[in-house]
């Protein structure tokens, strides 16, 4: 099956830093979705972003399906930005979702 | 719009019993998948749910089952409890694939099961 590796593995930034995450992944994707993991389990939708570029706010995120790695960028960070952070994929024909094993992400005050 | 729902949110188990977690999905969402997360790993797919039936399914023994409503809502049953069977349970939901929806997944709170 698919491989997704992410990194860092984890990250730990003061407030106000910027950071890049990183999300590989080993075959061709339909489905590519950025998650943030609350310290209560939740997972909240980021980006569905298979291909190409979209902002929201503080964050961003860019997908190169053709070299196979997605990116999400976290600007001015907030210590509600903390918690982990998954990309998960799907490929063509499978709608189930691989999840990569995460970047646990600190900010601190 | 009600998002994803799923309980009870915790519970408490021991080894041999059975265990039933419930999901609703969203708002006009018609397809149903359960995921797995053990502590510190990322979510794992158990199976996938649409018209009521299973249609795919992961890597995951017999004792894991389920089932979809006529109204969506979905249960995952677990026989024979195990110790291994501790972890996170997430239901997510999403609009047909092959309607050609995008299969992008929304994720309910999920249910926290402890198996002593």
């Amino acid at each position: 099956g698919i491989q997704v590796e992410q990194s860092p593995p984890d990250l730990i930034l003061q407030e106000g830093a910027n950071s890049t995450l990183r999300c590989n992944f080993s075959d061709s994707v339909n489905n590519l979705q950025w998650f943030h993991q609350n310290p209560w389990g939740q997972l909240i939708n980021l980006f569905y972003i298979p291909s190409g570029t979209k902002q929201n706010g503080r964050l961003s995120a860019t997908t190169v399906a053709t070299e196979r790695y997605s990116l999400l960028y976290i600007s001015s960070s907030q210590t509600t930005d903390s918690g982990v952070y998954f990309c998960a994929v799907g490929t063509f024909g499978n709608e189930k979702l691989t999840f990569g094993t995460g970047t646990r992400l600190t900010i601190i005050p | 719009d009600a998002g994803v729902t799923q309980s009870p949110t915790h519970l408490i188990k021991t080894r041999g019993q059975q265990v039933t977690l419930r999901c609703s999905p969203k708002s006009g969402h018609d397809t149903v998948s359960w995921y797995q997360q053990a502590l510190g790993q990322g979510p794992q797919f158990i199976f996938q749910y649409y018209e009521e039936e299973e249609r795919q399914r992961g890597n995951f023994p017999d004792r894991f089952s389920g089932h979809q409503f006529p109204n969506y809502s979905s249960e995952l049953n677990v026989n024979a409890l195990l110790l291994g069977d501790s972890a996170l349970y997430l239901c997510a939901s999403s609009l047909n694939l092959l309607a050609g929806n995008t299969g992008e997944l929304f994720f309910g709170e999920g249910s926290r099961l402890t198996v002593l």
